[in-house]
């Protein structure tokens, strides 16, 4: 069975830094991309970025480039998105989601983990 | 950047009824259009991709058609466990993109 479980909820302070995890199980994780998706609280879904963790080969948004990183550790299956310097405006659900190409539909997505920050 | 537009943004629906969502892309995105269901606290599913190609155990209530920029997504029973958020989203020009979604609310 295909899963993505991602870390749990944070509660972190403007300033801090943070990285969030999603392992996968149950197929090849270096032979599909993981995609990250940022919903803000009652709002709609926004694509941040993919990666492949085969080559580790990155894309991002536009939007996203540069307020965040995406990682993977094809090792232990398991893709990140990090933070450098929190916002309050990144208080957001993020879901990790995979993708047959980088250009595609997303398939099997993560329970998606709460990131809140606050001061 | 293309942008997909939803409508409505929020459509009240008796059960059993008929439900039509559309999505209308900023230029043309060919057939490569796909639907998701997101319910309240849980991850999105996937409904449609091709534009009109169910994905894996997706009932046959849920139909989706268009091409180019226009598209719909047809419920044609709904269901109590039909009503939730769905959104559009293109994967055909970079960077990919989400509609706003369409609420479908028991009427």
């Amino acid at each position: 069975e295909v899963q993505l479980v991602q870390s749990g909820a944070e509660v972190n302070k403007p300033g801090e830094s943070l990285k969030i995890s999603c392992k996968g199980s149950g197929y090849s994780f270096t032979s599909y991309w993981i995609g990250w998706v940022r919903q803000m609280p009652g709002k709609g879904l926004e694509w941040m970025g993919i990666i492949y963790p085969g080559d580790s080969d990155t894309r991002y948004s536009p939007s996203f480039q540069g307020q965040v990183t995406i990682s993977a550790d094809k090792s232990i299956s398991t893709a990140y998105l990090q933070w450098s310097s929190l916002k309050a405006s990144d208080t957001a659900m993020y879901y990790c989601a995979r993708a047959p190409a980088a250009m595609t539909v997303y398939d099997y997505w993560g329970q998606g983990t709460l990131v809140t920050v606050s001061s | 950047e293309i942008v997909m537009t939803q409508s409505p943004a929020t459509l009240s629906v008796s059960p059993g009824e008929r439900a039509t969502l559309s999505c209308r892309a900023s230029q043309s995105v060919r057939s490569n259009l796909a639907w998701y269901q997101q319910k309240p606290g849980q991850a999105p599913r996937l409904l449609i991709y091709s534009a009109s190609t169910r994905a894996t155990d997706i009932p046959a209530r849920f139909s989706g058609s268009g091409s180019g920029t226009e598209f719909t997504l047809t419920i044609s029973s709904l269901q109590s466990e039909d009503f939730a958020v769905y959104y559009c989203q293109q994967y055909n020009n970079w960077p990919p993109a989400f509609g706003q979604g369409t609420k479908v609310e028991i009427k």
